[in-house]
This record gives C-alpha cells, sequence and structure tokens, in this order.
C-alpha cells in the first residue's frame, strides 16, 4: 500500500462549482500536512498547511481525519485558474531522513467555462 | 515569489555525458533537496542536504551525486547519462522542516 494516495483524476468540475477531494495516508505517526499545487510543467507550491480543526483560506478549506487517516481539500466557486495538480503531502518526522515529507501523485483537477 | 533557482531549465544530451544540474537559492536556507519527477507521476526524494558539508541520499535510489561547498549552492551531476535518467529534476530548500520552495526544474532529456 502506498505511504500517500490520491484519486488522480481528472476531475473535470464546470466553472462555480464546489470540487472535493481526499488524500488517505498509512502511516499513522504523521504529524504534518499539506496540500502543494502543482501547474502543468511547473514546480509544486505549497496552497496550505492542514491543522487538526481544519483551516481555511478563502475559497479553499482543508480537513484533517486522524482516526480515518486522511486529509480533504475542498474548493468553492471554482475558478479556471484552479485548474492544476494538486499534491497531498505527508510528514512522518522519526528524527532521520529529510524531514520524512512524502509526497502523492496528486489529483488532476479540470475547471470548465 | 521564491528565490530559488536552476539552471538549465531544458537539457538534451547524448549517452555516456556527464552532466551538472546546478541549484541555487538566495534565502539562507540550510535545508536543500533533489527530487526527480516523471509525467504524471509523484516526486521522488534523490537527495538532500541539512547544511554545509552535509549531504545524504534519499528514498529513491540514484546513481547521481551532490556537494554542498556553499549554503546556497547544491549542485547535482551524473558522471555519464544514460537514457533512464530523463526525468524532470527538482531542486527545493526549507528553512524548517514543513514548507519548502522548489525551483521550477531541469527537464533532463538523455538520447
Amino acid at each position: 500500500r502506498k505511504e500517500v494516495e490520491q484519486d488522480p483524476g481528472p476531475f473535470n468540475v464546470p466553472e462555480g462549482a464546489t470540487v472535493a477531494f481526499n488524500c488517505t495516508y498509512s502511516n499513522s505517526a504523521s504529524q504534518s500536512f499539506f496540500w502543494y499545487r502543482q501547474d502543468c510543467r511547473k514546480e509544486p507550491k505549497l496552497l496550505m498547511s492542514v491543522y487538526s480543526s481544519g483551516n481555511e483560506d478563502g475559497r479553499f478549506t482543508a480537513q484533517l481525519n486522524r482516526a480515518s487517516q486522511y486529509i480533504s481539500l475542498l474548493i468553492r466557486d471554482s475558478k479556471l485558474s484552479d485548474s492544476a495538480t494538486y499534491l497531498c503531502v505527508v510528514r512522518a518526522y522519526s528524527g532521520g531522513g529529510a524531514d520524512g515529507l512524502t509526497f502523492g501523485k496528486g489529483t488532476h483537477l479540470i475547471i470548465q467555462p | 515569489e521564491a528565490d530559488i533557482y536552476q539552471t538549465p531549465r531544458y537539457l538534451v544530451i547524448g549517452t555516456g555525458k556527464k552532466i551538472t544540474l546546478e541549484c541555487s537559492q538566495t534565502m539562507g536556507h540550510d535545508k536543500m533537496y533533489w527530487y526527480q519527477q516523471d509525467p504524471g507521476m509523484e516526486l521522488h526524494l534523490i537527495h538532500y542536504s541539512y547544511g554545509v558539508n552535509s549531504t545524504e541520499k534519499g528514498d529513491l535510489s540514484s546513481e547521481s551525486t551532490v556537494s554542498r561547498i556553499r549554503t546556497e549552492h547544491f549542485p547535482l551531476t551524473l558522471e555519464s547519462a544514460r537514457p533512464s535518467h530523463t526525468s524532470q529534476y527538482l531542486c527545493a530548500s526549507s528553512l524548517w522542516a514543513d514548507e519548502q520552495f522548489f525551483g521550477p526544474g531541469t527537464r533532463l532529456t538523455v538520447l
């Protein structure tokens, strides 16, 4: 089983709709969670961190469910510019290794006019 | 915008050539990383460094080597490139353990 699993999509969503996708992680010792955004043929950029209490940044809401070991990302009132691949990133720092970051394959989102 | 740079952005070379991919950051970050990413696939960590004279291999085995003589510079070298090395190579840096800032990447094609 992969450490971080995401539905690769693509998710084809009309502009203005709400879209949500999940990411599951296998390491119960995971401590930090993030969503990164990667545009086609570009580098990943941090979209938001995911806190235990959940957090919201404008149209984006991230939730963490430790019991079921998944995080979610909700995008409201989707824009054409939201089209990208969304990477789920999990950190399970065990005192060794490069901060223990593990990247998912990403979920490809296409917002259609 | 993050101040992390990679050169060249695109490189097409023949088998057996020695190449060095450059990565520099001006943020004073101690931690730097090299990832390899194939199209549609996840990032795989191949090297990392926690500071000057510190280098470690990542999760994905790679024939490349790295050096960290200066804080701002973290070059990656392939002594003898092969077609199997064709991929995108992304350099990143971070101040703490959380957010990593990525460079624009080098797309390498080995013929």
